[in-house]
């Protein structure tokens, strides 16, 4: 498979732990956004980088939030003292840089945080 | 204020109709426009974009700008029941970020 994948799939924790997820993107593609979505809504930006670089972060998204792509392959996102409301499917996209409309999205993490 | 607002539907068309998708965006900047389709459990895929004002068509799909009047929609033609999902628009803004609408739920009949 040499689309977009996401581990793990889904994820319940209680409120107060750590999480973090990974995503692996298109090789080729040295971009990787990082987005949330909850019932009813649509994606919602929270960064992005280009190969290791992360050049764009939300202004909706905490400090409990942290992003990582090291290597310019492979990125972690990380929420610590999760609550309730980051309850949420967590989505990675990936792209070419001059083709930014051009997303390829994984499935998804689906967290719950009890 | 929303920087992408769509109407979240559902809106029901029956099957072999055309299906009339609307958008507005308050962001000015903003270049180009995108259309997304998820099906219900799935990740969101593209389905046609869209940077200059006019009409652009591919297959059963028409995406239509207007810059002036800060809207963008997505018409599609023979409506089939496999169409039936939500369909995001989106909006290319500063820093190259793309901002998504909440989505419109079409549900083609049989």
């Amino acid at each position: 498979d040499t689309g977009v994948s996401q581990d793990p799939r889904h994820k319940i924790t209680k409120r107060g732990q750590n999480v973090t997820f990974r995503c692996d993107p298109i090789s080729e593609h040295n971009r990787l956004y990082w987005y949330r979505q909850t019932l009813g809504q649509g994606p919602e930006f929270l960064t992005y980088f280009q190969n290791e670089a992360q050049l764009e972060k939300s202004r909706l998204l905490s400090d409990r939030f942290s992003a990582e792509r090291p290597k310019g392959s492979f990125s972690t996102l990380e929420i610590q003292r999760t609550e309730q409301g980051d309850s949420a499917m967590y989505l990675c996209a990936s792209s070419f840089p001059d083709r930014v409309h051009e997303q390829y999205f994984g499935p998804g993490t689906r967290l719950t945080v009890t | 204020q929303k920087e992408v607002e769509q109407n979240s539907g559902p809106l029901s068309v029956p099957e072999g109709a055309i299906a009339s998708l609307n958008c507005t965006y308050s962001d000015r900047g903003s270049q180009s426009f995108f259309w997304y389709r998820q099906y219900s459990g799935k990740s969101p895929e593209l389905i046609m974009f869209i940077y200059s004002n006019g009409d652009k068509e591919d297959g059963r799909f028409t995406a239509q700008l207007n810059k002036a009047s800060q809207y963008v929609s997505l018409l599609i033609r023979d409506s089939q029941p496999s169409d039936s999902a939500t369909y995001l628009c989106a909006g290319e803004g500063g820093y190259q970020k793309v901002t998504f609408g909440i989505g419109t739920k079409l549900q083609v009949i049989p």
